[in-house]
């Protein structure tokens, strides 16, 4: 049973770049969660998606999106990269009624120059 | 305020000693709390839900108090495979319709 993937594992991007990071959940999880772990910190709460729609956002601005498929699989996608994005993006899935138990990837190291 | 607050630690404490946890969180409205631990540059991992039953799994306990807006975490007869950073996180779903709010963690050191 594959448990939650994310690709790439790490990212060099320049300021002002667009960046697209992609998570597959653990089988028959069907809730996405996104996640920013900068060093030193917990995860920060970036989105939720559920049926291919956001259901909940966190202190996140719009240069912030992310889309959900219809095999649940998701992509985080972060436009006008800053310096201040250079963190851990951790991916996290749950099943249904249940997205309090998430289980994470081992997530996308992306560091922006 | 920051939502939850946890001591950064670092705690060291001798293998098999006792060593306890405590966080305290801001949002009277939250309705789950867990523990979860991260190994260094790791993913984090579900530890164990909190009740305010309390409950226990193993040498690990975990206490909740809503009046105080204070959860807890003993490990008993640590281990040094017990070395991590102890995140305490609290959503306010019940449900879980919603994302997680983790502290800072408490890193944990245990000594031979």
């Amino acid at each position: 049973d594959a448990g939650v993937t994310q690709s790439p594992t790490h990212l060099i991007k320049t300021r002002g770049q667009q960046v697209t990071l992609r998570c597959s959940p653990k089988s028959g999880h069907d809730t996405v969660s996104w996640y920013q772990q900068a060093l030193g910190q917990g995860p920060q709460f970036i989105f939720q998606y559920y049926e291919e729609e956001e259901r909940q956002r966190g202190n996140f601005p719009d240069r912030f999106s992310g889309h959900q498929f219809p095999n649940y699989s998701s992509e985080l996608n972060v436009n006008a990269l800053l310096l201040g994005d250079s963190a851990l993006y951790l991916c996290a899935s749950s099943g249904m009624g249940r997205a309090y138990e998430q289980y994470f990837g081992p997530g996308t190291r992306l560091t922006v120059t | 305020r920051k939502e939850v607050e946890q001591d950064p630690g670092p705690f060291n404490v001798p293998e098999g000693a006792t060593v306890a946890f405590n966080c305290t969180y801001s949002n009277s409205a939250s309705q789950s709390f867990f523990w979860y631990r991260q190994d260094c540059r790791k993913e984090p991992k579900l530890l164990m839900s909190v009740y305010s039953s309390g409950n226990e799994d193993g040498r690990f306990t975990a206490q909740l108090n809503r009046a105080s807006q204070y959860i807890s975490l003993l490990i008993r007869d640590s281990k040094l495979s017990d070395s991590a950073t102890y995140l305490c996180v609290v959503s306010k779903s019940g449900g879980g319709a919603d994302g997680l709010t983790f502290g800072k963690g408490t890193h944990l050191i245990i000594q031979p």
